[in-house]
Parts: C-alpha cells; sequence; structure tokens
C-alpha cells in the first residue's frame, strides 16, 4: 500500500487565489512527520512546512498552512494569496517513526500552475 | 537553514564509464545521509542510507556493487555508479538531517545522462 497518495497530479489557480494541495498518508506508527516541498524546474528541494504527529497546532509558515486531520489521515497544503513563481511540482512526504535515522517517503507530487 | 551542497550539478558520461557525486553537508555534521534517485516525471525513490563510518543499506532492487556509497566522514558522503548504462540517467539528490526534527534538508541535485 501507498505510504502518501496526493490524488491531484495537477492543478490550476488564479494568481492572489488560495490553493489546497491534498496529501493522506497510512501509518500505524505514533510517532510520524509530515513535510512538504516545493520542486521547481531546476530540481531543487525546497522544504515549505512540517507537522509532527504530536502537534495539535496546525503547522503554519507564511503563506503556507498545513491543514493536519489526525483522524483521517490527511495534511494538505494550503497556499494563500497564490503567486506566479508558486508554479511547480509540490511533494508530500512522511517520516515515520520521527527520528534522524528514518527516510522520508514521497508522493508521486501535484504540479501546481499559477495563472495571471 | 543548513546548506547541504552536491558535485557536480550536471554530468554527461558514456556508457561504461563511472561517475561519482559528491554530497557535502557545509554547516552541520550529518550523521545520516539519505540517497534518492528521481526519474523524469516521477517522484523521489530513496536509494540508500549511509551512515558515517559504516556501510550503507540500500533499498530492496538497489544494486549495492552499482551503486558504492561511501561515508567517512561527518560532512562527505559520495554517490558512485559504476558502468553506467542509459537507463542510470537519472536525478540523483542527498539529504540530510540537521538539528531539529523539523529539519531534512536536501542537496541541490545531479542530473546524470549517460550516452
Amino acid at each position: 500500500a501507498q505510504k502518501i497518495t496526493q490524488t491531484q497530479p495537477g492543478m490550476f489557480v488564479q494568481e492572489k487565489e488560495a490553493v489546497t494541495l491534498d496529501c493522506t498518508y497510512d501509518t500505524s506508527d505514533q510517532s510520524y512527520g509530515l513535510f512538504w516541498y516545493k520542486q521547481p524546474s531546476s530540481g531543487e528541494m525546497i522544504f515549505l512546512i512540517y507537522q509532527g504527529s504530536y502537534d495539535e497546532q496546525n503547522a503554519t509558515e507564511g503563506r503556507y498552512s498545513l491543514n493536519f486531520q489526525k483522524a483521517r489521515k490527511s495534511a494538505n497544503l494550503v497556499i494563500s494569496a497564490s503567486q506566479l513563481g508558486d508554479s511547480a511540482m509540490y511533494f508530500c512526504a512522511m517520516r515515520e517513526p520521527d527520528s534522524g535515522n528514518t527516510p522520508l517517503v514521497f508522493g508521486k507530487g501535484t504540479r501546481l500552475s499559477v495563472i495571471a | 537553514g543548513a546548506v547541504v551542497s552536491q558535485h557536480p550539478s550536471r554530468v554527461i558520461c558514456k556508457s561504461g564509464t563511472s561517475v561519482k557525486i559528491e554530497c557535502r553537508s557545509l554547516d552541520f555534521q550529518a550523521t545520516t545521509m539519505f540517497w534518492y534517485r528521481q526519474f523524469p516525471k516521477q517522484s523521489l525513490m530513496l536509494m540508500a542510507t549511509s551512515n558515517e563510518g559504516s556501510k550503507a543499506t540500500y533499498e530492496q532492487g538497489v544494486e549495492k556493487d552499482k551503486f558504492l556509497i561511501n561515508h567517512a566522514s561527518l560532512t562527505l558522503s559520495t554517490l558512485t555508479v559504476t558502468s553506467a548504462h542509459p537507463e542510470d540517467s537519472s536525478f540523483y539528490i542527498c539529504s540530510s538531517r540537521a538539528g531539529g526534527k523539523d529539519t531534512q534538508y536536501f542537496g541541490p541535485g545531479t542530473r546524470l545522462t549517460v550516452l
């Protein structure tokens, strides 16, 4: 079974609008970490936001927020006030358990296109 | 944030040659380094986990004799693609954790093209 599922291969959003990128995960671990990365065409992986499984508050980083619904095992990324520079691939990832020697497992990604 | 550098950023080689990719942690000690591979229009797939001073752990289906990983110091891990073939053409990217658990930094990646 897939650990991370991103069901939207591609998304379009109008500039200045908000957009939600979906991510669901599968784990039986109590301790896990959820990440979102942005990958522009250059290929670099840009860290956006992190949510720990024990964190009660939804994580926020500037225009990025993570809608963490633990019972539903979902960790959707919300980008507010979209900008043209937000056009890129976005990957959801999980680390289980949430420790330093555990690699991230990635979803298939969502390609976001911001339209002027 | 912490910086991970990777060299070279791009390499083109002939089939049968070996290519070495270096990954350095510039401002932290990387006890563990993860190596990923990304084929075009696909996601990142973990190849192996290397720990400083010990043998790397390879994922199922990844040939350890073909993808040699060395992690001799806390700031340097290398991946050598031996006897490269066109099907090895891919984007290789390293990653390590620095500091708190909300961190997992990636190098800028190496685009390998085997002719």
